[in-house]
């Protein structure tokens, strides 16, 4: 059964950078897209953007300029930095896979993320 | 003017039907559009439900009872999710999805309660 972990800073002080990794275990990261969804308190989900194993990404428009992902398939882990944040990226983030296009077959827990002083 | 837009919320009696639409901004065909849903619960993350682009182009998740379909309504310009004889562990937030410019969009959820 795979299974997808979320992991780091739960608190970020504004316009510094925040850092997660998803560890993915029970499976191997290989020819999947591996994605990272936010969704901030009682809103709707967001997707931020999505890594190939080979290394090839998508991002959200409206994120790019502020969010790098990168895949370490040795650790089985891909990861997802967003600089100068602000107040307005306190949210739950989830890492998941997406099997098919478009299918997230699973999922992370997700881990909250607060941006404050 | 968002991408997705979907009701905010929706009310259905246990056993009756329920379809939960998703509208795609003016401009943006929903023939030219896989939609596919999502079903969240409270704490939990969302689970994948289906995808629909027409009748001989739709898959059900895995485990998704046939309950839950998809079609469209071109003089909407929308995607619809049914759902049929509708259950209490049907009430949960609904998103529907499409890949559009290059990225994954969300609609805004539909929150279904079933009363």
């Amino acid at each position: 059964q795979v299974q997808l972990q979320e992991s780091g800073p739960g608190l970020v002080k504004p316009s510094e950078t925040l850092s997660l990794i998803c560890t993915v275990s029970g499976g191997s990261l290989t020819s999947y897209y591996w994605s990272w969804v936010r969704q901030p308190a009682g809103k709707g989900l967001e997707w931020i953007g999505r890594i190939y194993t080979s290394g090839n990404t998508g991002y959200n428009p409206s994120l790019k300029s502020r969010v790098t992902l990168s895949i370490d398939t040795s650790k089985n882990q891909f990861s997802l930095k967003l600089s100068s944040v602000t107040a307005a990226d306190t949210a739950v983030y989830y890492c998941a896979r997406e099997q098919n296009y478009g299918d997230y077959d699973y999922w992370g827990q997700g881990t909250l993320v607060t941006v404050s002083s | 003017q968002a991408v997705l837009t979907q009701p905010s919320s929706l009310s259905a009696s246990p056993g009756a039907s329920a379809s939960l639409t998703c509208t795609l901004r003016s401009g943006i065909n929903v023939g030219t559009y896989r939609i596919y849903w999502y079903q969240q619960k409270p704490g939990s993350p969302p689970q994948y439900l289906l995808k629909y682009r027409s009748d001989s182009d739709t898959q059900q998740g895995s485990g998704v009872p046939s309950r839950f379909s998809g079609s469209k309504d071109a003089s909407a310009n929308a995607g619809i999710l049914l759902i049929s004889g509708l259950q209490s562990e049907d009430e949960a937030d609904y998103y529907c999805m499409i890949w559009h410019n290059s990225a994954w969009v969300f609609g805004g959820g539909t929150k279904l309660t079933v009363l």
